[in-house]
Formats: structure tokens, C-alpha cells, sequence
């Protein structure tokens, strides 16, 4: 079964629009963490924001946020007032458990395109 | 401070030769990670080295892969012999030792096996 699942493999999004990432997590672990990364055309891996299965707040970072709904599973990513630099591949990511060192478990990604 | 250095950026070799990798981690990050995306799939995990020590290679897929990471260091991804499938981009990841922290990603090496 798939860990990570990111149904949107690509979305268009108008300048200065927000715009919502669908990730759906799948884990037995109570403990975890959910990251998000974006991968613009020039192909580093960007982190933007992370989400401890324990904290009790939806992270945010400047205009990204996270809509974190732990029984739902789900970890959707939420860009405002978007810009056209946020045109980029993201990925969704989770570590199970509670060692600092575990791996990350991606999704395919959503690649986005912000139309002026 | 230095991110995550990759090198070659990009490289072209023939099915059969062997390429290597190299991975220079941000100073003072003991995780190093090696993950892969081969084109429009997922990117996959490969291994994971705690210092020197391979914590976790169940990604590798198969034994033309040989990674080391020396002194705890910068690590090496060797490839021998190179195939078709292993085209892909290879990238490197470094993070500290904090529950919460991030992996820290490299730009990646772009891997054509032709």
C-alpha cells in the first residue's frame, strides 16, 4: 500500500490565488512527522514546512500552512496569495517513528502552475 | 553555512561503465541519505549512514550499487556496472539529529546510462 498519496499530479493556479495540495498519509506508528518539500524546475529539493504527529497546532510558515487532520490522515499543504515562483513540483514526505534518523517516504508530487 | 554538495551535476555514460557519485553533507549533520527519481516515478530511498555506518540500506537495489561514506564524511555512490534502468536523478540528503529536522537535499546528480 502506498505510504504517501498525492491524487493531483498537476494543478494551474492564478497569480495572487490560494491554492490547496491534497497528501493522504498511510502509518501505524502514533509517532511521525509530515514534511513538505518544492522542487522548482532548476531541481533542488526546497524544505517548506513540517508537522509532528503530536503537535496539536497546523504549522505555518509564512504563506504556507499546513491543514493537518490527523484522523483523517491527511496533510494537505496551503499556499497563499500565490506567486509566479511557487510554478514548481511538490512533494509530500512522512517519517515513521520516533528516531530523529528514519527515512522519508515520498508521494509522486503535484506539480503546479501559477498563471500571471 | 555550505548545503548539501553534489558532484557531478550531471554525467552520461555507457551501459556497462561505472560511475561514482559524490555527496559532501552540511558539516555537523551525522545523517546522510541517498535517494533516487527515476523518471516521472517517485523519489525512492536508497540508504541511510549514521556517521559512517550504514543505518539502513534496504533501498539499494541490487549489489552494482556500493555506497561508503568515509570518515563520516562525504559519501560515494558507485554504480558497476551501469545499466539502462539506473537513469535517473540521485540525490543526497543530510539532516541532524532532531526529531523535527529536516532533510536537507543536494541538487541532485542527473545519471543518463545510454
Amino acid at each position: 500500500a502506498q505510504k504517501i498519496t498525492q491524487t493531483q499530479p498537476g494543478m494551474f493556479v492564478q497569480e495572487k490565488e490560494a491554492v490547496t495540495l491534497d497528501c493522504t498519509y498511510d502509518t501505524s506508528d502514533q509517532s511521525y512527522g509530515l514534511f513538505w518539500y518544492k522542487q522548482p524546475s532548476s531541481g533542488e529539493m526546497i524544505f517548506l514546512i513540517y508537522q509532528g504527529s503530536y503537535d496539536e497546532q497546523n504549522a505555518t510558515e509564512g504563506r504556507y500552512s499546513l491543514n493537518f487532520q490527523k484522523a483523517r490522515k491527511s496533510a494537505n499543504l496551503v499556499i497563499s496569495a500565490s506567486q509566479l515562483g511557487d510554478s514548481a513540483m511538490y512533494f509530500c514526505a512522512m517519517r515513521e517513528g520516533w528516531a530523529a534518523g528514519n527515512k522519508l517516504t515520498f508521494g509522486g508530487g503535484t506539480r503546479v502552475l501559477v498563471k500571471p | 553555512e555550505a548545503g548539501v554538495t553534489q558532484f557531478p551535476s550531471h554525467s552520461v555514460i555507457e551501459k556497462g561503465q561505472t560511475v561514482t557519485l559524490r555527496c559532501d553533507p552540511i558539516s555537523g549533520h551525522d545523517n546522510l541519505y541517498w535517494y533516487r527519481r527515476v523518471m516521472g516515478k517517485e523519489i525512492k530511498f536508497l540508504l541511510h549512514f549514521v556517521k559512517e555506518s550504514k543505518q539502513d540500506e534496504s533501498g539499494m537495489p541490487n549489489n552494482r550499487f556500493l555506497a561508503e561514506r568515509t570518515g563520516g564524511t562525504y559519501s560515494t555512490l558507485k554504480v558497476q556496472p551501469a545499466e539502462l534502468e539506473d537513469s535517473g536523478v540521485y540525490f543526497c540528503a543530510s539532516s541532524q539529529e532532531r526529531t523535527n529536522s529536516p532533510l536537507h537535499f543536494g541538487n541532485g546528480t542527473r545519471l543518463t546510462v545510454t
